[in-house]
């Protein structure tokens, strides 16, 4: 089955602890992103990448960082968490830039 | 960065009502895409518009893609509770590879 899988889907850590969230697809798509969920400001994105090694700035990139060492992977990491980045976190990956994006069913992060 | 602004933010119909939300930028868009979250999910495609003017149909709902490639409307038809969720519109971003979305018009549709 086509999917995109994120782990883990909740997520509760302090101030200061890094993390990182997975995100795995199992389509051989090229592009791959980050979007945080907030109410009232929509879907942002964090990072994106187009390829192997290849990864760029969205909207919001500041706190994360990101790689793309394989194809099928782009974890997203928070070196020091802070609670402005207590949000719900989506995975998403399509082939080119007409096709569709398949997300993953999110992480839900708190920051306390 | 491309905005898109949807509107209305909010909508409680009852069934069987229509309804049409809007999607505007003041960008052209190569292609415009509507996409629906239901809670605790991710959002799934519904829709992919490339051309201008083109009308496509999904059942009860109708995509419609400008003119001019700026803006985008999805109309329902005989709205059912089934139709609640969150839609979004999305396009290419100023890289042409990031996706960028707009803030999504919530429907809620009570029996």
């Amino acid at each position: 089955e086509a999917q995109v899988t994120q782990n883990p889907r909740y997520l509760i850590t302090v101030t200061g602890k890094k993390l990182t969230v997975t995100c795995s697809q199992n389509m051989n798509h090229e592009y791959m992103s980050w979007y945080r969920q907030d109410p009232g400001l929509g879907l942002r994105q964090i990072y994106y990448s187009m390829n192997v090694e290849v990864t760029d700035k969205g909207d919001v990139p500041e706190g994360y960082k990101v790689s793309r060492k394989e194809k099928r992977n782009f974890p997203l990491i928070l070196e020091s968490p802070s609670p402005n980045q207590t949000s719900l976190y989506f995975c998403a990956s399509r082939q080119d830039r007409v096709t569709e994006a398949f997300f993953g069913q999110g992480t839900r992060l708190t920051v306390v | 960065t491309q905005l898109l602004e949807q509107s209305p933010q909010f909508l409680s119909i009852q069934e069987g009502e229509n309804l049409t939300v809007y999607c505007n930028s003041s960008s052209v868009f190569s292609s415009l895409q509507w996409y629906r979250q239901e809670p605790g999910e991710g959002p799934v495609l519904l829709v992919t518009v490339v051309t201008g003017g083109e009308v496509k149909k999904l059942k009860r709902l109708t995509f419609q893609f400008g003119d001019a490639r700026k803006d985008s409307s999805l109309h329902i038809t005989a709205a059912q509770p089934g139709d609640t969720g969150l839609y979004l519109c999305a396009g290419e971003g100023d890289s042409g590879y990031a996706l960028n979305f707009g803030k999504g018009t919530s429907l809620l549709v009570t029996p």
